[in-house]
C-alpha cells in the first residue's frame, strides 16, 4: 500500500497570506496526485488532479505542483472561505490513499 | 449539472446487514466508473469501493473484502452498497463518488454526494 503523508497537521495563517501544504508519497506515484478541499460539514470537493491541473470552477489561486514522492498545494492568497481541511490522495496503485489532511485555519 | 444522493444509513447493530444506494444525475452514469468512500467521525478519508462503468470490475479495500459488495444499474441510475457483517469500525459518513474518464477511469474522484451516516453500535 502506497502511504501518504500530509504536513502540517494544522496550519493557521491570515487571509491574504500565501498558503503552501505538503504531501508525501512512500514511493513514487509520478503525477497521479489529486487534491481535495473538504469545508467543515460538507463533502469534500475536487480541486487538483493529475498534480497540477485544475478542475472545474476551481479559483486561480490553487495550484499544484510536483511528481514522484512529493507534492505542493499553494494557495496563493488565502480567502477566508478557503477554511477547511487539504486532502491529497494517490492513484496510481490498488487500494486508492489518501493523506491524514491538513486543517487549514483563519488567524 | 452532476447530483448523487446517498441514503439508507442510520443505527444498525453489529454483525447486521445494511444496503446503501447513491442516486445519479445530470450526467450518463453508465459511461463512468463509480466509488464509494468513507469518513469515520472526525477523520480522514478512506477508499472502500470501485465498480466499472458497465459493473464487470470492482475492487475493494482489504478490511471490506468479502463483508461488502459494490453493484450498480445502469439502467436505474443508482449504485449500491451491500454491506454485511457489520463491525464497529464501519461506523462512518460514506460517500459516493463519480471517475471523471468516461468509460476508461482515471480513479479519482471528480463529484460527491453529500454522504450518508452509517452507525453500528449495539
Amino acid at each position: 500500500e502506497i502511504v501518504m503523508t500530509q504536513s502540517p497537521a494544522t496550519l493557521a495563517v491570515s487571509a491574504g497570506e500565501r498558503v503552501t501544504l505538503s504531501c508525501g508519497a512512500s514511493q513514487g506515484v509520478s503525477s497521479n496526485l489529486a487534491w481535495y478541499q473538504q469545508k467543515p460539514g460538507q463533502a469534500p470537493r475536487l480541486l487538483i488532479f493529475g498534480a497540477s491541473n485544475r478542475a472545474t470552477d476551481i479559483p486561480a489561486r490553487f495550484s499544484g505542483s510536483g511528481s514522484g514522492t512529493e507534492f505542493t498545494l499553494t494557495i496563493s492568497s488565502l480567502q477566508s472561505e478557503d477554511l477547511a481541511t487539504y486532502y491529497c490522495q494517490q492513484y496510481l496503485k490498488w487500494p486508492l490513499t489518501f493523506g491524514g489532511g491538513t486543517k487549514v485555519e483563519i488567524k | 449539472q452532476v447530483q448523487l444522493v446517498e441514503s439508507g444509513g442510520g443505527v444498525v447493530q453489529p454483525g447486521r446487514s445494511v444496503r446503501l444506494s447513491c442516486a445519479a444525475s445530470g450526467f450518463r452514469f453508465s459511461d463512468f466508473a463509480m466509488y464509494w468512500v468513507r469518513q469515520a467521525p472526525g477523520k480522514g478519508l478512506q477508499w472502500v469501493a470501485v465498480i466499472a462503468y458497465d459493473g464487470r470490475n470492482k475492487f475493494y479495500e482489504d478490511s471490506v473484502k468479502g463483508r461488502f459488495t459494490i453493484s450498480r444499474d445502469n439502467s436505474m441510475d443508482t449504485l449500491y452498497l451491500q454491506m454485511n457483517s457489520l463491525r464497529g469500525d464501519d461506523t462512518a459518513i460514506y460517500y459516493c463518488a463519480k471517475d471523471n474518464g468516461k468509460l476508461t477511469p482515471h480513479y479519482y474522484f471528480e463529484s460527491w454526494g453529500q454522504g450518508t451516516l452509517l452507525t453500528v453500535s449495539s
